[in-house]
């Protein structure tokens, strides 16, 4: 099982950028996905959830209306669309899986991906 | 939203050490509760979820407890591979929460 993000790097206030978290090992198609971010020296913070088939998806208040989670289960593929960049997303942004498929409460994630940079500044 | 406060948040241990890290809900969130342990440059790792019920593959010194706003996680006798930074997770409602973590040092 594993998770590996791509898309990271430095982008301007404003501008906009797509992470991508690709998955193998398991069944993508049967398992919520999420994205956690960890700005330098901080705690963790959740930033959003997508179903498995993509029907649903939560955003934090910080982000809601910015970015965008989605997910290409035929290509076993994660992505956050993140427009409107400020620098307070600068952070490391890891992809999560939910640890059960399609389970009947909200799972803890189990695993992570080793996460990608976003430096936002000008 | 859900806030979780964890305590401390740094402590300072010794190898053998029994080490106890608290983390209080805002209000009552059953027993929805996971544990995470993350070491420098590296993500995060579950280590314990639904308060108590410990992750395949982690070592029995770890356990949990709790439920409703006030949780524990105890590390029954400190290694070196646990000095690290843990942090709690609420997994009651959305948004998800996670604790400002307890950064755990050696002594």
């Amino acid at each position: 099982v594993q998770l590996v993000e791509s898309g990271g790097g430095v982008v301007q206030p404003g501008r906009s950028l797509r992470l991508s978290c690709a998955a193998s090992g398991f069944t993508f198609s049967s398992y919520g996905m999420h994205w956690v971010r960890q700005a330098p020296g901080k705690g963790l913070e959740w930033v959003a959830v997508i179903s498995y088939d993509g029907g649903n998806e939560y955003y934090a208040d910080s982000v809601r209306g910015r970015f965008t989670i989605s997910r290409d289960n035929s290509k076993n593929t994660l992505y956050l669309q993140m427009n409107s960049l400020r620098g307070e997303d600068t952070a490391v942004y890891y992809c999560a899986r939910d640890s059960i498929g399609a389970a009947p409460d909200l799972p803890p994630f189990d695993p992570w991906g080793q996460g990608t940079l976003v430096t936002v500044s000008s | 939203d859900i806030q979780l406060t964890q305590s401390p948040s740094f402590l300072s241990a010794s190898v053998g050490d029994r080490v106890t890290i608290t983390c209080r809900a805002s209000q009552g969130i059953s027993n929805y509760l996971a544990w995470y342990q993350q070491k420098p440059g590296k993500a995060p790792k579950l280590l314990i979820y639904a308060a108590s019920t410990l992750q395949s593959g982690v070592p029995s010194r770890f356990s949990g407890s709790g439920s409703g706003t006030e949780f524990t996680l105890t590390i029954s006798s400190l290694q070196p591979e646990d000095f690290a930074t843990y942090y709690c997770q609420q997994l009651n409602i959305y948004p998800l929460t996670f604790g400002g973590g307890t950064k755990v040092e050696i002594k």
